[in-house]
């Protein structure tokens, strides 16, 4: 099974600043199909996944732009270009190249 | 919108079995590929079982192959995840999640419904 590893486990944060998270995957998740499955979702406390960006750098509907992906092969970044309140939360990378099997990075808590 | 609704936990005793339900609208519910995921307390994300959309192929993670049965009704938008031989691991909240059109990943969820495993 492909592990994905996050990097840092907590991220203090100050709002208005920029903020990154890093996941590595364990092995390369690029797809025979040539595509990069690889989201970042968004867990509020309280509050289900809430899917931020799929295929490394897409940003889903409705997620502002703000944030955004980056990465290729087996490293992979989400930037948070300025950081706002309702940011708070666990964000979790997934790969889904290895389907029907999903794997999640580990989580990384932001924190004001 | 699309929306997943799911039901159906609640305390059970380890050995004991459990239906869980998503009740699924806002989508064309009968062309769409389900997961089952749950998250223990305090803990990450785990996939559990996959269905296609007309529920002919169904894959489960090693966790729970052999216990954990996903079926779908597509006439009532609705899957469900039979769950038995419960152990105390499997408490978590359990949730529902649509895979995205034309990729392999997931783009809702339901809000989760929580199972509990207790003596």
């Amino acid at each position: 099974d492909i592990v994905m590893t996050q990097t840092p486990l907590t991220l203090p944060v100050t709002l208005g600043q920029p903020a990154s998270i890093s996941c590595r995957s364990s092995q390369s998740l690029v797809h025979s199909d040539g595509n990069t499955y690889l989201s970042w979702l968004q867990q509020r406390p309280g509050q289900p996944p809430r899917l931020l960006i799929f295929k490394i750098s897409n940003r889903f509907s409705g997620v502002p732009d703000r944030f955004s992906g980056s990465g290729a092969g087996t490293d992979f970044t989400l930037n948070i270009s300025r950081v706002e309140a309702e940011d708070v939360g666990l964000y979790y990378c997934m790969q889904a190249t290895q389907f029907p099997s999903l794997t999640f990075g580990g989580g990384t808590k932001v924190e004001i | 919108q699309v929306k997943l609704v799911e039901s159906g936990g609640g305390v059970v005793q380890p050995g004991r079995s459990l239906r869980l339900s998503c009740a699924a609208s806002g989508f064309t519910f009968s062309r769409s590929v389900l997961y089952w995921v749950r998250q223990a307390p305090g803990k990450g994300l785990e996939w559990l079982a996959l269905i296609s959309y007309d529920g002919s192929q169904r894959f489960y993670a090693d966790s729970v192959k052999g216990r954990f049965t996903i079926s779908r009704d597509n006439s009532k938008n609705t899957m469900y995840l039979q769950m038995d031989s419960l152990r105390l691991e499997d408490t978590a909240v359990y949730y529902c999640a649509r895979v995205m059109v034309a990729t392999f990943e997931v783009d809702y969820w339901g809000q989760g419904t929580q199972v509990t495993v207790s003596s």
